[in-house]
Parts: structure tokens; C-alpha cells; sequence
């Protein structure tokens, strides 16, 4: 079936360089995307959505890219810092009420 | 922190027991749901209430039984588990489900329940 997946189970950077995690998603009809974060011993919390009308997206130190041409999402977080130490997920929607997820990636920031 | 509570935080269960996950939210929602997260999958969905009513069953076997009283408090009966159940399931609530999806509609998530099954 189609699913959501990530490229890279673990990320290991330097306090202050850019992180940058990637999701590959194979429903064409999904059409709204979010990324998660989820620290260790809680539940996951909504960092940033994109509708497929768009192909960029800032937040707060956070932006994320859409490209549809390969079914690829991306995060980029800026000046990266020890807080943002925590698992990485994207989720897809395709119009219905339920997401998919994506299984995650580990974000290790080094001080 | 996100308003969603969830009780126990962690269980320990043999597989002849019955014991009940339960989560509250403070946060005026009227959708409530239900998800498993395993080690090894992605977070699957399980059950979605819209104004205690179920509205979603996503092929979960009949030893988890949901109950919602009230729009701000779930249950997740469980009975006759098996160790391949041992999982963190995360309750969530949100605005409502059944509607286009949007940032208006965020999902607020609990810290979850570890359950190990014996």
C-alpha cells in the first residue's frame, strides 16, 4: 500500500548548524502535510504543515519544502540547538480525516 | 502541558488480565482518538470519537475496546493481550475530525501510555 517513509533513521549535528530531515511519500492524492516532533517520554507535537498548493513554508527557525515532482518533504531547522534534540516525523493526508505517518527520524544535537 | 492527560503512564499486564488506558482532555475538543506507537512502525491510528460517537475502527482486533463517556475522556479497554501489543498508545484530541484537514484542526497528543504484556 502507499505509505509515508524517511531516508534517514538517525542526524547527528553540531549545536548551531542547520538540520535538515527528509520524507519520501508515495500517495499522490495526499494533499496536506505536517511534521511532528516528538521528544523522549511525550506525546508528538505539530511543528509546521504545508497544503500541496504550496512549495515553501517558515515558521520559527523552521521551514519546510515541498516537492511534488519526486513526493518529497523536507525540514530544515535553522542554528540548531540541544533542545531540538528529539524523533522527527512527517505526516500525510489525503483529503479524508486521518493521517499517515511517516516512522521517524532521530535528531541528535551535539553542544 | 498540551491539555491531553493520560493514566496509567506505564502498565505492566499478563495476557489473562483486563486493565483500562485512560485519557482527558481540558481543551474544549470534540474528536478524541486513539493510536499505537511500536518500536518498529509507524504511528498507526486505532479508533477515532467525533462528539462520543465513533466514527473510525481501523481493523483493531476486538481485545481493545474503546469507550468515550463524554467529549473529553477516552478509554481503551484492554483483555486477553498479547505480547506483540507491548506498545506506547497515545491519545489525542482535536476541534473535531471529519473535516478538511488544517492547523485549525491540530491534533493535541498525551504523553502516552507504556504497556508491556507479558
Amino acid at each position: 500500500g502507499e505509505s509515508v517513509g524517511l531516508h534517514l533513521p538517525t542526524l547527528s549535528v553540531q549545536e548551531g548548524d542547520n538540520s535538515i530531515i527528509n520524507c519520501a511519500y508515495s500517495n499522490s492524492a495526499s494533499d496536506y502535510f505536517i511534521w511532528y516532533k516528538q521528544e523522549s517520554g511525550k506525546g508528538p507535537q505539530f511543528i509546521i504543515d504545508i497544503r500541496s498548493n504550496m512549495d515553501k513554508r517558515q515558521g520559527q527557525r523552521v521551514t519546510v519544502l515541498l516537492n511534488k515532482t519526486v513526493k518529497h518533504l523536507s525540514l530544515q531547522i535553522a542554528a540548531t540547538q540541544p533542545g531540538d534534540s528529539a524523533v522527527y516525523f512527517c505526516a500525510e493526508n489525503s483529503g479524508y480525516s486521518t493521517l499517515t505517518f511517516g516512522k521517524g527520524t532521530m535528531l541528535l544535537v551535539s553542544p | 502541558e498540551t491539555g491531553v492527560t493520560q493514566t496509567p503512564r506505564h502498565l505492566v499486564m499478563g495476557m489473562t488480565n483486563k486493565k483500562s488506558l485512560k485519557c482527558e482532555q481540558h481543551l474544549g475538543h470534540n474528536a478524541m482518538y486513539w493510536y499505537k506507537q511500536s518500536a518498529k512502525k509507524p504511528l498507526e491510528l486505532m479508533f477515532v470519537y467525533n462528539f462520543k460517537e465513533q466514527t473510525e475502527n481501523n481493523s483493531v482486533p476486538s481485545r481493545f475496546s474503546p469507550e468515550c463517556p463524554n467529549s473529553s475522556h477516552l478509554f481503551l479497554h484492554l483483555h486477553t493481550l498479547q505480547p506483540e501489543d507491548s506498545a506506547l498508545y497515545l491519545c489525542a484530541s482535536s476541534r473535531t475530525s471529519g473535516i478538511r484537514l488544517s492547523s485549525y484542526n491540530e491534533q493535541f497528543f498525551g504523553p502516552g501510555t507504556r504497556l508491556t504484556v507479558l
